[in-house]
């Protein structure tokens, strides 16, 4: 079972909007609403973004949203600021043989 | 406030043997699946393995299965994993998770694993 597929990298101004996809499978992502996005910054221990595919958890800012189509979701962060700069996985439930649950292989958000 | 605090880390030479902790508080321990997600150094998580609310069923990442093991003690508000036949790429930091909705709602600080001769 290989990692969800996530970009290496992306950037953006502050005030601009990005977008982070994740590509599973019908077997992850497109089969379930469990999917999830953490945002890592360095040193520090992952903090959970978005969850079933689109709900933000209470604190995170409205700026966070995720959806989901097909086998890929994705997650826009509007506005940007330069906290926001670190650190990105996505996260899935997967009815794979090897694993229960497998992430993506993270995304590091740049803030120029 | 949820606390989740790991510990037992440390240098362990190849097929060695840790035994790892995680502390819970803040919340009602019993009621939660809970997950260990390791992180190499440098690289991405990692589901490692998986247990239910009274510790009946568990699941492993086949990279870890036969040699690691999950387990809680709902009595005392801890998760472990037993980690056994080590190998330099176990080398990680390891973190507990709380589970909820399908997410890991709770991190804790993780605890770092060091497989080396």
């Amino acid at each position: 079972q290989s990692a969800l597929t996530q970009p290496a990298s992306v950037s953006g101004s502050p005030g601009q909007s990005i977008t982070i996809s994740c590509t599973g499978t019908s077997s992850d992502v497109g089969g379930y609403n469990y999917v999830s996005w953490y945002q890592q910054h360095p040193g520090k221990a992952p903090k959970l973004m978005i969850y079933e595919v689109s709900n933000r958890p209470s604190g995170v800012s409205n700026r966070f949203s995720g959806s989901k189509s097909g086998n890929t979701a994705s997650l826009t962060i509007s506005g940007l600021q330069a906290e926001d700069e670190a650190d990105y996985y996505c996260s899935s439930y997967t009815s794979s043989s090897t694993l229960e649950w497998v992430f993506g292989g993270g995304t590091k958000l740049t803030v120029l | 406030e949820v606390q989740l605090v790991e510990s037992g880390g440390g240098l362990v030479q190849p097929g060695g043997s840790l035994r790892l902790s995680c502390a819970a508080s803040g919340f009602t321990f019993s009621s939660y699946w809970m997950h260990w997600v390791r992180q190499a150094p440098g690289k991405g998580l990692v589901w490692v393995s998986r247990i239910n609310s009274d510790g009946s069923s568990t699941s492993y990442a086949d990279s870890v299965k036969g040699r690691f093991t999950i387990s809680r003690d709902n009595a005392k508000n801890t998760l472990y994993l037993q980690m056994n036949s080590l190998r330099a790429e176990d080398t990680a930091v390891y973190y507990c998770a709380k589970t909820s909705s399908g997410s890991y709602d709770y991190w804790g600080q993780g605890t770092l694993v060091t497989v080396s001769s």
